[in-house]
């Protein structure tokens, strides 16, 4: 079945520095691809998305490239904020379930410090 | 535009009561989605609808568990009896049918604590 695996977490960073959280899945056929934001005490917010290979979803100044050739979906940016500190999710959305079902990873928490 | 709505919040109770989460979704959605996010188990897929319908419920837990949706426009989720074991943020989501790349709109979530 469909499945995404996440770098663990907590990623913690001192603010202005570059972020990386990997991301690959397995999947049948050619999903889509999604990173969601969860802040403290808030629902998943979609980030940012990829429909197709090679793609590039990007969205406050993060970034994510659908590379099939790997199965990754490596999110990133260049400079982050305290106001980053968040839980990340990365997800697919395939055939399994007719299409409709997303498949989650299990989270990167980032911290970012002053 | 309104986003999912959930209600309550918060709810807190003791073992052995019915608790009753209610979502809204986004109007036109036609998918519903019910979700428990846990420290020791991430996110999970409950069940979710289409067109009202039931399609996929194979991740509610037991049979204390039990979703309906009865129109476009809300659905719930009831846990009798409710057990400590239960405590988690209950999460709905809704999306569009139309092509595989739409997202899920999630609600803020039910934070329930099941004394």
């Amino acid at each position: 079945g469909d499945s995404v695996t996440q770098m663990e977490g907590p990623v913690t960073l001192s603010e202005e520095a570059f972020l990386t959280i990997n991301c690959t899945y397995t999947a049948t056929g050619y999903p889509s691809l999604f990173w969601y934001v969860q802040y403290p005490g808030e629902g998943l917010q979609l980030l940012l998305k990829a429909t197709k290979a090679d793609d590039k979803g990007s969205n406050k100044g993060f970034e994510a490239t659908y590379r099939k050739e790997t199965t990754s979906f490596h999110l990133e940016k260049g400079s982050v904020q305290v106001s980053d500190s968040a839980v990340y999710f990365c997800a697919l959305r395939g055939i399994t379930g007719g299409g409709n079902k997303l498949t989650f990873g299990t989270g990167t928490q980032l911290k970012v410090e002053l | 535009d309104a986003g999912v709505i959930q209600s309550p919040r918060h709810e807190v109770t003791e073992m052995g009561q019915e608790v009753t989460l209610r979502c809204k979704p986004i109007s036109g959605h036609d998918y519903l989605f019910w979700y428990r996010q846990t420290m020791m188990r991430g996110l999970e897929l409950l069940i979710y609808f289409n067109n009202n319908v039931p399609i996929d419920d194979s991740g509610m837990p037991e049979d204390r568990f039990s979703a309906k949706m009865p129109n476009a426009s809300f659905s719930t989720l009831k846990i009798q009896p409710s057990e400590p074991r239960d405590s988690a943020v209950y999460f709905c989501a809704s999306s569009h049918s139309w092509g595989s790349n739409q997202p899920q709109h999630f609600g803020d979530g039910t934070r329930l604590s099941i004394l």
